[in-house]
Order: C-alpha cells, then structure tokens, then sequence
C-alpha cells in the first residue's frame, strides 16, 4: 500500500478563492481524520470520520471549514473563502488502531 | 475529557547517552497510548503502541516505552541516542471504548549533539 495520499502537496492562493485539500486514506482503515499543524497552536484535531461518517466536527474553526468523505477512499477538506490565518500544514491520516499520516499540504494564504 | 500533557518543549543530549521524552496522559477507562515522530517538511510517523499486556513497548528505530498505570505516564526512551533521532515527538491517546479520537500533546523538541 502506498500509505496515505495527499494532495497537493504545496498551495499558494490568494485572500477569498476557495481551497479543496484531498485525502486518499490506506484501505482498510475505518477512520480518518483531518489535523491542522501551526507553529502557535500544534497539532489540531479538525475532523473524524468512522466508516464515512463524520464523529466530530468540532475542531473545524469555522463554517468556512467543510470536509467530506464520499466514500471509503476518499476525502476532501474545504475552505470557502479563505483567509491569511489558514496558512498552515494539513495533514491527514486514517486508523484502524494505531494512525498513520499524510505527507500533508502546505497552504499558503496570501 | 482526554488530554495528553508533554511537559518538555525540547530535550537535550549528547549522542551516546540515554534518552527521555516524558508523556503524561488524563483520560478514564483503559487508553491506547501511540508515539509519533515527525521530521522536518514530513508526515507524523508511527513509532511505538501500547493497547495491552507488558508494560514496557518496543518500537521502531531502538524506541521503547514504558507505560505506568498509577502515575498515568508513557515515557519514551531510548539507551542511546543517535543525532538522526533529532526530531519533533508526539504523545497520543485514544479511548477505544467511545470512540476514535485521536488527541496529540503538543510536541516535544529532541536536539542530539554529535
């Protein structure tokens, strides 16, 4: 198994455009969760799926933040609009006990 | 509510010494303990687990992990430290019995100098 895909793995994009940051967890995992790592507050816990669903939202900052998981292999994290304060690293991972991560995507929010 | 509590921003030893990177953890029930590692510009990477069983867990690259019920602690160790092990570390936790989530401390900084 290639481990978790991410992509892409660097944006830059202006202040207001909409952002989708995509996942392609291992197979086989039934939970799949979406950090944010910054260097003031860490690693963040945004969003967790179980067999597709989403748990817990409660991490998400705002309604800006969206996420889905259409299906067991896939997953998209959305900002709309976005805002300089998103920059960040975000990763994601999927679990069936112990996680196991993303590369992650760095955004840019200029 | 879980948390997990990493006490020390940064660690510091020479290569050749022992090493500690403390974790301490609040959550009720039996937890899952994990240890990450995370290089610079990379994904976390999964070093070591405790679920059940002997309390002293060993994991990837000569990490191990002892895991203290009564002081609620899951220590990293290793007996000699290497510079390549210089890194980000990250304690975790998970309540099985409730559900998935996935809490991280916040990290812990380890410097090996040559």
């Amino acid at each position: 198994d290639a481990g978790v895909i991410q992509s892409p793995r660097h944006e830059v994009t202006e202040m207001g455009q909409e952002v989708t940051l995509r996942c392609k967890p291992i197979s086989g995992h039934n939970s799949l969760f979406w950090y944010r790592q910054t260097m003031m507050r860490g690693l963040e816990l945004l969003i967790y799926f179980n067999n597709n669903v989403p748990i817990d939202d409660s991490g998400m900052p705002e309604d800006r933040f969206s996420a889905k998981m259409p299906n067991a292999s896939f997953s998209t994290l959305k900002i709309q609009p976005s805002e300089p304060r998103d920059s960040a690293v975000y990763f994601c991972a999927s679990s069936n006990t112990e996680a196991f991560f993303g590369q992650g995507t760095r955004l840019t929010v200029v | 509510a879980q948390s997990v509590a990493q006490p020390e921003d940064q660690v510091n030893v020479a290569e050749g010494n022992p090493l500690t990177v403390k974790c301490t953890y609040s959550v009720s029930g039996n937890p899952y303990l994990f240890w990450y590692v995370q290089y610079p510009n990379r994904g976390l990477q999964f070093l070591l687990k405790y679920i059940t069983g002997d309390n002293l867990v060993k994991g990837s690259y000569g990490f191990e992990a002892e895991f203290n019920k009564s002081q609620t602690s899951f220590h990293l160790k290793k007996p000699s430290a290497l510079v390549s092990d210089s890194a980000l570390y990250f304690c975790a936790v998970r309540r099985p019995e409730s559900s998935y989530k996935l809490i991280f401390g916040s990290g812990t900084r380890l410097l090996v100098r040559p």
